[in-house]
């Protein structure tokens, strides 16, 4: 089984339409984090959670909001989805004792605003 | 303002060749680096990394090379195999920045040719 799962795996749908992508981890990790990938831009950090009453604004947070409902578990919500919000969202996660370690990755999910 | 720069968007090698990823950075801050690598409809695989304090890591067919005074770093395979074509991403961090935070260049698509 996956050890960073997302749901779903792609979503339409249509202008001013709240949405929201879930993350849900079985490593144990205490920090998460959602990124989008644009073509030609890589991926930019959103939001990240270094445990559950940990949340922190990334690169690009603006119209977007997220949760962390458990350690395992980190959503991320568009209250009013946009065209330019089209694009491949992964969330991730890290943990372990050192000052720097991996990030491990979901599958993504593909979302397209019309 | 892009911190991290993967200027050549994609690559073609012959298999058995070697195959050289080269990215750039501007923030003197970074002082860990990361490679990833992504297949389509998979999010990014963690393949190699290197801390300021070395000059080279290897890995099997992977060596990452890192040059401070110039902030570059570079990627070898070596033979390059057709289960590389992938795009690859360079990722840097830095304690400064919070350690388990990551930039990402724009990523490289790598192709290999039999």
């Amino acid at each position: 089984d996956a050890d960073v799962t997302q749901t779903p795996r792609n979503r339409i749908t249509k202008t001013g339409k709240r949405i929201m992508l879930e993350c849900s981890q079985t490593k144990g990790h205490d920090r998460m984090y959602w990124y989008r990938q644009d073509p030609g831009l890589g991926l930019r950090l959103i939001y990240y959670s270094f445990d559950v009453k940990d949340i922190n604004k990334g690169e690009i947070s603006d119209g977007y909001s997220v949760s962390r409902q458990a350690q395992a578990k980190f959503s991320l919500s568009l209250e009013s989805a946009i065209p330019n919000q089209t694009a491949l969202y992964f969330c991730a996660t890290s943990g372990g004792q050192g000052s720097y370690n991996e990030q491990f990755f979901g599958p993504g999910t593909r979302l397209t605003v019309l | 303002d892009q911190q991290v720069k993967q200027n050549s968007p994609s690559l073609s090698v012959q298999e058995g060749r070697i195959s050289i990823l080269n990215c750039d950075y501007t923030n003197s801050m970074f002082d860990y680096f990361l490679w990833y690598k992504k297949y389509p409809a998979e999010g990014p695989t963690f393949l190699i990394s290197i801390s300021s304090i070395k000059d080279k890591n290897e890995d099997g067919r992977f060596t990452v090379f890192l040059n401070k005074s110039a902030k570059h770093l570079s990627l070898h395979i070596v033979p390059s195999q057709p289960g590389d074509s992938a795009v690859y991403f360079c990722a840097a961090s830095a304690l400064g920045l919070g350690a388990q935070k990551l930039v990402f260049g724009q990523g490289t698509r790598l192709t290999i040719n039999p």
